[in-house]
């Protein structure tokens, strides 16, 4: 079963430091991998996608990495801003039972503190 | 551009009854999809469309009815609501399918909160 596990499930920093955020995942074959940012009460945004031949790509003071060998990809939060805080989705997509269909991580909820 | 919106916003169902949940998009947009976001977990996919008049399922359809008469337009119907439907709805689009080896940005609506008792 396709399968995408985030960590941590939460993480507090405060404003100015960098975090990185892990996404590990199963799904095979593998098509593309995106990273989603949401703020509370809102719909996902899209931050960064990433298909099997690409390994990083950037979003202004977001990077995404990603390592198709071992399956794993990071998003990585440089000097972070109040605005920061919300969850972050991966979303991992592969050919499953005739069609494309999407598996999403349960998120990592960021804090921000001043 | 208004993007993709969602209405209503809010909706308390009692067991039993139906109710449509609209999605529009102005960006011309081919593949539509909606999918529920249950606390805990991950958003999953419920239908999803790649054209007018061309729907399928996604990975949790039961329950659950779509249609697509028009590029803009993909509603979702519950034909008889369940407690278990309670959840926060998205509808989303893309200019084509994002979950091929292509890229495409797939823009998300802001949500219908639907609680069934």
């Amino acid at each position: 079963k396709n399968q995408v596990e985030q960590s941590p499930q939460s993480l507090i920093i405060l404003e100015g430091k960098n975090c990185t955020l892990q996404c590990n995942y199963t799904v095979s074959p593998f098509s593309n991998l995106r990273w989603y940012k949401q703020d509370t009460g809102r719909g996902p945004v899209s931050l960064t996608i990433m298909t099997f031949s690409e390994n990083t790509k950037s979003n202004g003071r977001y990077t995404a990495t990603l390592d198709a060998d071992t399956k794993q990809s990071s998003l990585h939060i440089t000097a972070s801003q109040l605005s920061d805080s919300a969850s972050y989705i991966c979303v991992v997509s592969g050919w499953s039972g005739g069609s494309y269909i999407p598996t999403f991580g349960r998120g990592t909820s960021l804090i921000v503190h001043p | 551009n208004a993007g993709v919106t969602q209405t209503p916003k809010f909706q308390v169902l009692k067991t039993g009854q139906s109710m449509t949940l609209q999605c529009a998009q102005d960006m011309n947009h081919e593949y539509m999809s909606w999918y529920r976001q249950d606390p805990g977990m991950g958003l999953r996919l419920i239908h999803y469309s790649v054209g007018a008049g061309i729907t399928d399922q996604g990975e949790v359809p039961n329950g659950y009815n779509v249609s697509r008469s028009t590029t803009e337009d993909f509603p979702l119907r519950l034909l008889s609501a369940a407690p278990s439907q309670t959840s926060v709805y998205f509808c989303a689009s893309s200019y084509s399918t994002p979950h091929s080896r292509g890229s495409y940005e797939q823009y998300f609506g802001p949500g219908t909160r639907l609680t069934v008792t």
